[in-house]
């Protein structure tokens, strides 16, 4: 069964700051690992993904993620935010062979004060 | 970028009748979803459809749902009878491929059944 596990449900930061969310998942096969942003009252937008090679993705808007085998995480890092950057973000898994939901953690509520 | 549209963005309906919510996914995409999220609850896979068939559906997937793409039209979720429970918002998406793909999801449907 994967699960996947987002800590803090709320982290506040100011402009310019940097922040890190973190994302924690269980699952014994090979999966893709993505985090989507969320603002209020929209859809997901997609921001990045990791299947294999380099741990670190790039995303967009300044956003990269890191993922670490042996600690099972895949946290999501933006050296300096902007007041837009609050929302909700959202980390998913999904399976690289067999099923192929996303399986969403709890979410993210990010804020940042100007 | 690509847009997964959704129709209505609001839906207000008694309990025990029926309703269809429209998605039109991604133009050339070939794999369809639907998410359900009740307010500040994360997102949680519904179903999965490909070639006109359901390939996957959760526990949250009840009898009284049920999905299809007549003639590469809307992607639908119908639900018949409405229960107070589905009252949550619906988000649709679509993805070109399976795996290592980008899912692009719609502004969702907040249904209230009343």
């Amino acid at each position: 069964t994967q699960t996947v596990s987002q800590s803090d449900a709320h982290v506040t930061v100011f402009e310019g700051d940097s922040v890190e969310l973190r994302c924690n998942y269980s699952y014994g096969g090979s999966i893709y690992l993505s985090w989507y942003i969320q603002h209020h009252g929209r859809g997901l937008q997609f921001l990045l993904k990791y299947y294999s090679g380099n741990p670190v993705v790039q995303g967009v808007n300044g956003f990269e993620a890191e993922f670490s085998k042996s600690d099972s995480s895949f946290h999501l890092r933006k050296a300096s935010v902007h007041w837009s950057d609050s929302a909700v973000y959202f980390c998913a898994v999904s399976a690289s062979s067999g099923s192929w939901q996303l399986i969403f953690g709890s979410g993210t509520q990010l804020t940042v004060m100007p | 970028g690509p847009k997964v549209l959704q129709i209505p963005s609001h839906q207000i309906i008694d309990m025990g009748q029926m309703v269809t919510l429209n998605c039109d996914p991604v133009s050339n995409h070939l794999y369809f979803y639907w998410y359900k999220q009740i307010l500040g609850q994360q997102m949680e896979f519904l179903v999965n459809f490909y070639n006109g068939k359901v390939m996957e559906k959760s526990k949250l997937f009840k009898d009284q749902f049920s999905v299809e793409r007549p003639d590469g039209s809307y992607f639908t979720l119908k639900i018949q009878p409405t229960a107070l429970e589905d009252s949550a918002v619906y988000f649709c998406a679509s993805s070109a491929d399976r795996g290592n793909t980008e899912v692009f999801f719609g502004k969702g449907t907040r249904l209230t059944v009343v």
